[in-house]
């Protein structure tokens, strides 16, 4: 199955808020509300931010939050930080197919 | 505290095969958990592999499906991956993975480096 499409890139300042896109189709993203997001920082293993769309485990702050519409999840991450610079993935339910990854985003504090 | 840890060669030759464990700790394989395997090729993104849940299901990876067996070993509580007619287009980063279900994974191992190379 196809990756999910992010943005290469994205950008902020301090104290800004930078919002990320994952655009997939029907057969996943569009149809289960099992968006994941991962953020991955250089040299570590990915850490999970986000699950079913807009939940938070235990210990993630609430600076990051997630939404769907349609074919497109959003990850949106309020009031950047520095430790915030890091590569983030969406991910989604593929049908029987089990999962599907985005292509990644690389987040950039300014 | 959850904790999986890779282990296996970190060379293969061209069209050998890969074969990967991963040890679990603070948890038992044999719960109502799934066991995957997630992939990163050199400065790219994400692949998944696929994963065994503990009903013993297994489900793959279309692309990767013709190659791949995942499997556990309750007696060690591990799990492993083989990777069959590897070529260089599989060298990557090779990470196991836990997921509690919801198609979310809470816990990722280290990762291994694995390269493909004669």
């Amino acid at each position: 199955q196809p990756a999910l499409t992010q943005p290469p890139s994205a950008s902020g300042s301090p104290g800004q808020s930078v919002t990320i896109s994952c655009t997939g189709t029907s057969s996943d993203v569009g149809t289960y509300n099992l968006v994941s997001w991962y953020q991955q920082h250089p040299g570590g293993a990915p850490k999970l931010l986000i699950s079913e769309v807009n939940k938070r485990p235990s210990g993630v702050p609430d600076r990051f939050s997630g939404s769907k519409s349609g074919n497109t999840a959003s990850l949106t991450v309020s009031g950047l930080q520095a430790e915030d610079e890091a590569d983030y993935y969406c991910s989604s339910k593929a049908g029987s197919n089990g999962y599907v990854f985005g292509t990644g985003t690389t987040v950039t504090v300014l | 505290q959850v904790q999986l840890q890779e282990s296996g060669p970190g060379l293969v030759k061209p069209s050998g095969t890969l074969s990967l464990s991963c040890a679990v700790s603070g948890d038992s394989i044999s719960r109502g958990n799934c066991w995957g395997w997630v992939r990163q090729p050199p400065g790219q993104g994400l692949e998944w592999i696929g994963d065994v849940c503990h009903t013993g299901t297994t489900t793959y990876n279309p692309s990767l499906m013709s190659r791949v067996t995942i499997s556990v070993d309750r007696s060690k509580n591990q799990f492993s991956l083989t990777l069959s007619s590897m070529t260089a287009a599989d060298t990557a980063i090779y990470y196991c993975a836990r997921s509690p279900g919801w198609y979310r994974i809470d816990y990722w191992g280290q990762g291994t480096q694995v390269t493909v190379s004669s």
